[in-house]
């Protein structure tokens, strides 16, 4: 079983849609949690950061955390087609160490 | 502020040979992880350098192994190369344990 899954996809939206992208973990031990974007031929860049359950709000995205369900996720609001990347979810558990799901590829579409 | 940068941007090597990758953490951090994604996945965890000393290690043969310098900066270096270490090798600090920021990563392929 992988530690942090990530439905492949492609998620295919429309612009102006609510973007919703999922991802379960298997380390109760996990206490922080990481959506990272990358575009194609890049470098993961860091888009949210969430560490208690509840909801994190930045400009169009929400991440949300739920430990007992071991559930995260990304929400787009108004999605762009700039928004069009892999979105990679991770977890980190006391050493720092980030263990990465396999991505979901985002596609918005005109 | 000055962020993460690696060098070299690609490189190409063959079976057997030795390979070093280098990076310079962000102004202000002290830790430096290093991880390989192959085409497809998600990066992979190898090491991690905090204040010059190894601070963790992921599941990678002792033919991975690396430095961490007094300024920072780190070196990752392989051995043995083999096709399968063909990847993009990313290099990203943080400041203890706060969120990693990645470098634009070294892509090496092995022929």
């Amino acid at each position: 079983q992988k530690e942090v899954e990530q439905n492949s996809g492609p998620l295919s939206v429309p612009e102006g849609a609510i973007a919703s992208l999922n991802c379960t973990y298997s380390d109760r031990g996990s206490q922080s949690f990481f959506w990272y974007r990358q575009y194609s031929g890049k470098s993961p860049e860091l888009i949210m950061s969430i560490y208690s359950n509840g909801d994190k709000e930045d400009g169009r995205f929400t991440a949300q955390l739920n430990k007992a369900s071991q559930y995260v996720s990304l929400l787009i609001r108004d999605s762009q087609p700039s928004d069009s990347a892999t979105y990679l979810c991770a977890g980190t558990g006391t050493a720092s160490k980030l263990t990465f799901g396999t991505g979901t590829r985002l596609q918005v579409t005109l | 502020e000055t962020g993460v940068t690696q060098s070299p941007t690609h490189l190409i090597k063959t079976r057997g040979q030795q390979v070093t990758l280098r990076c310079s953490s962000q102004s202000g951090h002290n830790t430096v992880s290093w991880y390989q994604q192959a085409l497809g996945q998600g990066p992979q965890f190898i090491f991690q350098y905090y204040r010059e000393e190894e601070n963790g290690r992921g599941n990678f043969p002792p033919r991975f192994s690396g430095l961490q310098f007094p300024n920072y900066s780190s070196e990752l270096n392989v051995n043995a190369l083999e096709l399968d270490d063909s990847a993009l090798y990313l290099c990203a600090s943080s400041f203890e344990a706060q969120p990693q920021h990645f470098g634009d990563g070294t892509r090496l392929s092995i022929l």
